[in-house]
């Protein structure tokens, strides 16, 4: 059974570039969450969406970031216009449609503004 | 509002010795609590939760964390810890949604 799966795994982009990182939820899930994990901090929540639905994006930037799950496919997590201070390890959850209860993990994105 | 505090920024124990890592929340409505443990350049893996039902929650490798409605703390312990516990190890809680927010973590190290 596989779990949650991200790629890349790491991704470098130099300043004003744009950065996709993508997330395929564990089988049979269908609510996604997004959090972001800056160096030596704890996780912060991004975003929560469900397929061709974003719920909250109370955590995302106002500008520069988006996110979508579409009806076919992975999650997609867009930067655009990257910033040093973007660089952050990005992860990705999810959980099972009856509910948020326990949102398991993949293994994040690192991501690395030049 | 919700939070977490992990008090210890690093937890040292020598193999064998029980370990406690210490968290207490923060909650408006009815706390939903987590651990989950971090390894080098991984993603986290769940340990165990608290929902509702029994104080004391058993979760995985050994684990079992207590939650303590009064001192509003749910710290997780194991009673004999191995070299391979050492990692990076986070609490984290929810209210009546979905939004977990996250302690800044205890890195535990286990010395043999």
């Amino acid at each position: 059974n596989a779990g949650v799966m991200q790629n890349p795994r790491h991704l470098v982009r130099r300043r004003g570039q744009e950065a996709r990182l993508r997330c395929s939820p564990m089988k049979g899930h269908s609510h996604v969450y997004w959090y972001r994990q800056l160096p030596e901090e704890g996780l912060k929540f991004m975003v929560y969406l469900q397929k061709e639905n974003i719920i909250d994006e109370s955590g995302m930037p106002k500008e520069r970031f988006s996110a979508e799950f579409p009806k076919e496919g992975p999650s997609i997590l867009r930067i655009q216009q990257v910033v040093r201070g973007d660089s952050a390890a990005y992860f990705c959850a999810s959980s099972p449609p009856q509910g948020p209860d326990t949102q398991y993990f993949g293994p994040g994105t690192r991501l690395t503004v030049l | 509002a919700q939070s977490v505090a992990q008090p210890e920024d690093q937890v040292n124990v020598a193999e064998g010795n029980p370990l406690t890592v210490k968290c207490t929340y923060s909650v408006s409505g009815n706390p939903y609590l987590f651990w989950y443990v971090q390894y080098p350049n991984r993603g986290l893996q769940f340990l165990l939760k608290y929902i509702t039902g029994d104080n004391l929650v058993k979760g995985s490798y050994g684990f079992e964390a207590e939650f303590n409605k009064s001192q509003t703390s749910f710290h997780l312990k194991k009673p004999s810890a191995l070299v391979s516990d050492s990692a990076l190890y986070f609490c984290a809680v929810r209210d009546d949604d979905y939004k977990l927010s996250f302690g800044a973590g205890t890195t535990v190290t286990v010395r043999a």
